[in-house]
């Protein structure tokens, strides 16, 4: 099983709402990641945990709050968002976070923020 | 800091014809990857290189490391509407992260 999954597939949010992005792989990899993707642009490193401790924080401002409760699953917290924070969300796995390994991205979750 | 370099921006083509995608990066690199995405999909790997001239062949796919392991291009030979999509080069030095070109969308006259 190849498959990144993630939770959920389109979410529309007030600037005042809380709310959580999960993703999850079965692969058995040791890290994971969270992209931010804007339309026409790169996917853009937000957070990176390797063996279940977060090892890059791209200074991601802290309305963004990653959690990783177990090497399968990844989540990303959301509080007081802006709309600007409008874009794909993508989690990618990997086997242990070297450069070199490849990476399996989910399918994403597409943010609007009002 | 690191920055990798992908030219061009856009390409539009008859099918049929080649299409190629440069990569340049402003220091050396320990490996160079490379990713589809199709519009409305995510990334999907396509193939890595790690040795100084490397090429591979996938098919129609053609993937080149330069000798001095600071550039890279994607060559694809007589194109199909299944190629259509956005190519994106991720440059690698070692660390937990890969830097990921502009990327170039590549669009298909059918």
């Amino acid at each position: 099983d190849t498959e990144v999954t993630q939770t959920p597939k389109h979410l529309v949010m007030g600037m005042t709402n809380k709310k959580s992005l999960k993703c999850e792989q079965h692969m058995g990899h040791r890290a994971m990641y969270w992209y931010k993707q804007k339309a026409k642009k790169p996917p853009e490193l937000m957070f990176v945990y390797s063996y279940e401790k977060l090892s890059i924080n791209e200074s991601v401002p802290s309305r963004f709050s990653p959690e990783c409760p177990n090497s399968s699953l990844l989540n990303l917290h959301l509080h007081a968002l802006q709309p600007e924070d409008s874009a794909l969300y993508l989690c990618a796995s990997s086997h242990d976070g070297s450069s070199t390994d490849t990476q399996y991205f989910g399918p994403g979750t597409r943010l609007t923020v009002l | 800091g690191q920055q990798v370099m992908q030219i061009p921006q856009y390409q539009h083509v008859q099918e049929g014809e080649d299409f190629t995608t440069y990569c340049n990066s402003s220091t050396t690199l320990s490996n160079i990857q490379w990713y589809k995405q199709r519009p409305g999909g995510h990334p999907v790997f396509l193939i890595q290189l790690v040795k100084s001239g490397e090429v591979k062949k996938q098919k129609r796919l053609t993937f080149q490391f330069g000798e001095a392991k600071k550039n890279s291009s994607l060559h694809i030979t007589a194109t199909q509407t299944t190629d259509v999509g956005t190519y994106f080069c991720a440059g690698g030095r070692g660390a937990q992260k890969l830097v990921f070109g502009q990327g170039t969308r590549l669009t298909i006259n059918p």
